[in-house]
């Protein structure tokens, strides 16, 4: 079974157009991100909601909108898209603790390119 | 955004080869986590530390959470071919309400045959 599955895995599109990725976890965690990763491989977190509330918000430009419908679930909508959004976006889960930390468990990823 | 500089960037090695790899903070975390990312997925957690000095091992791969709670390093032993990938350091300040992890610039293993 998926634990964090997302959909699509790529996604190719132009430039000014509107664009989803969904996200799905079936671990039972309070918690889900969103993260990005340039073509030098580093993540930077982008959102994170826990219990369908934002929690994190980095600077992002609001042409992005994180929505989470439930807690098992967490989309992207990124509007008028543009050459700099061709990125891999992971989505991440993890279960809020009272102690320790938290671990964060990734998804396969979705690979936009826009052109 | 605060990057974590992990060194090295790059390994060249041979098969049976121990692996030894570090991340360094400007600022402390109290958890420190450990992840692979094969080429086309996403990253897989290795190991968790939530202890400064805490020694944590997971199969041939051992990871330190470093005393200044600024560091951490992992070594992997008698490396395979399935140990290539690109290994991330990633640290969390844990303050309720923000969870965010800060990654690791990576580092990229490359078995030499």
């Amino acid at each position: 079974d998926t634990a964090v599955s997302q959909t699509p895995k790529y996604l190719v599109t132009q430039m000014g157009n509107d664009k989803s990725i969904k996200c799905e976890q079936n671990l039972g965690h309070d918690t889900m991100y969103w993260y990005k990763q340039d073509s030098k491989k580093f993540l930077k977190i982008m959102f994170s909601y826990n219990n369908k509330e934002l929690i994190i918000n980095e600077t992002v430009p609001n042409r992005f909108s994180p929505k989470s419908p439930d807690k098992a679930h967490l989309n992207l909508h990124i509007n008028s898209l543009e050459l700099g959004d061709s990125a891999v976006y992971f989505c991440a889960s993890s279960q809020d603790r009272a102690a320790g930390g938290n671990e964060q468990y990734f998804g396969p990823g979705t690979r936009l390119t826009v052109t | 955004g605060q990057q974590l500089n992990q060194s090295p960037q790059s390994m060249f090695i041979q098969e049976g080869e121990d692996v030894s790899m570090n991340c360094t903070s400007s600022s402390i975390f109290n958890t420190w986590l450990w992840y692979k990312q094969d080429p086309g997925e996403g990253p897989v957690l290795l190991i968790a530390l939530y202890k400064a000095g805490e020694l944590t091992s997971n199969g041939r791969l051992t990871a330190q959470f470093g005393i200044t709670r600024k560091d951490s390093f992992l070594n992997i032993s008698a490396s395979i071919p399935s140990d290539v990938g690109i290994y991330f350091c990633a640290g969390q300040l844990r303050i309720f309400g923000n969870e965010k992890l800060t990654f690791g610039t990576g580092t990229r293993l490359t078995i030499i045959p």
